[in-house]
């Protein structure tokens, strides 16, 4: 099912900095991809999300790029935050009823 | 948005057994889907489930093992037959939120199954 896939599986960063976390995909009917984040013992809850219209998606601190030529997007978190740990999965999806596949997951784990 | 409720948010059962999963939809929404999560793993996506027909399995998960029932746009089940240790994971039920929000993939709390 690895239909996405991420990397990479774990990131400490310092308070402040900017966390990248990347993702690529192989097939081409995906038409939306968004970056989930799930904190321990909490259900996944959506962050930020992009079409491939665009190359670049920002809402605040939280910005996509997007590659379609190369099948790569990756989420950049400026100014990170110790609020910011959690897990984070990218996604992708095909047409507007289908499921989205997720990849592996980033732990993100911000230092004060 | 949608809002999934889910229950029981946590099991414990024994080897063999089965256990049901229920979750129910504030408003009603074409597609339910259904993923496994072992501990700080990824989502596995595990089926589709549309009203009055057949869940769509991905593969891994068969109906034996899995059964999902979806008899109205409101409501879904997950059994876990013949339980195994290996099943021991989080099990959510999800869907994409209705109007504005309909790209969005809402998820329940999910079930933490522990099997003995």
């Amino acid at each position: 099912q690895q239909q996405v896939r991420q990397s990479p599986q774990s990131l400490t960063v310092w308070e402040g900095e900017t966390a990248i976390l990347n993702c690529s995909y192989e097939d081409s009917t995906f038409d939306y991809f968004p970056w989930y984040h799930q904190f321990p013992g909490e259900s996944p809850a959506l962050l930020i999300a992009i079409r491939p219209v665009s190359n670049k998606k920002e809402d605040g601190r939280f910005t996509i790029f997007f590659n379609k030529r190369e099948k790569k997007f990756s989420l950049h978190i400026a100014d990170s935050q110790p609020g910011d740990s959690a897990t984070y999965f990218c996604a992708a999806s095909a047409g507007n009823n289908n499921a989205p596949r997720f990849g592996a997951g980033t732990k993100l784990s911000v230092k004060p | 948005s949608v809002l999934l409720y889910q229950k029981p948010n946590r099991d414990i059962c024994q080897s063999g057994t089965s256990l049901k999963i229920q979750c129910v939809a504030d408003s009603q929404v074409v597609s339910m889907f259904w993923y496994q999560q072992f501990q700080e793993q990824s989502l596995m996506l595990m089926a589709t489930a549309n009203e009055g027909s057949e869940a769509t399995y991905e593969s891994g998960f068969t109906k034996d093992k899995f059964p999902i029932s979806r008899p109205n746009l409101t409501f879904s089940t997950l059994t876990v037959n013949n339980a195994r240790p290996g099943d021991s994971s989080i099990y959510f039920c999800s869907s994409r939120g209705t109007g504005g929000r309909a790209e969005t993939l809402y998820f329940g709390s999910g079930t933490r199954l522990t099997v003995l």
